[in-house]
């Protein structure tokens, strides 16, 4: 199983500030990159999908994909004190349509 | 909005055992899964399952696990004999394609075995 990594944080930002968060893969073939949000204790949350090179953006969130650095990373703008959380990059492999999921970055956003 | 539904949220069970996590997917859904998460640790896959078959599965998913979709919207995971270090959160999910669609999981079964 190729890897998915991610800083662990905690990434701490002050409310309405711009919180950035990064994910890299090892698999050259993945095609659908995603990301999702664990508050605790709770089950993962879909938040954002992308394929293409480039940035997508939904609201506050903007998931953004460099497949020549095989790089992911997600922008919250104007981060709210409820955005805390534990986010998780998640990239499909192989046949089964399985999502290899990073081990998460906390974030915390301070009022 | 859709969802998927698991029961039983907690269940305690007492090593070598057996335990069936259920779970209800979104209805139009194709695909199921189930994944496990250990308490501070990653999201682990462990089956996919389409068609009424098993497309792939994990190390983790050795001869003590199995699933089985015996209706047309139960999908459940059997652990035959549980370890202590079967307890963790299992998650079910349920996605419509392959590919570009992401899952929805449900809220999670906390498997205790002692």
């Amino acid at each position: 199983q190729k890897e998915v990594e991610q800083n662990s944080g905690p990434l701490s930002v002050p409310e309405g500030a711009i919180a950035s968060l990064n994910c890299t893969y090892s698999d050259r073939g993945s095609q659908s990159f995603f990301w999702y949000r664990q508050y605790s204790g709770k089950s993962p949350e879909l938040i954002m999908s992308i394929y293409s090179n480039g940035d997508k953006e939904d609201g506050r969130f903007t998931a953004q994909l460099n497949k020549a650095s095989q790089y992911v990373s997600l922008l919250i703008r104007d981060s709210q004190p409820s955005d805390s959380a534990t986010y998780l990059c998640a990239v499909n492999q192989g046949y089964g349509n399985k999502l290899v999921f990073g081990a998460g970055t906390i974030l915390r956003v301070k009022s | 909005e859709p969802e998927v539904t698991q029961t039983p949220s907690h269940q305690v069970t007492q090593m070598g055992q057996e335990v069936i996590l259920r779970c209800v997917p979104i209805s139009n859904h194709l695909y199921f899964y189930w994944y496990r998460q250990i308490l501070g640790q990653k999201v682990e896959f462990l089956v996919s399952f389409y068609n009424n078959e098993i497309s792939e599965k994990s190390e983790i998913f050795d001869d003590q696990f199995s699933v089985e979709r015996p209706d047309g919207s139960n999908f459940t995971l059997k652990i035959r004999s549980t370890k202590l270090e079967d307890s963790a959160m299992y998650f079910c999910a349920s996605s419509a394609g392959q590919g570009d669609y992401g899952y929805t999981f449900g809220s999670g079964t906390r498997l205790t075995v002692v």
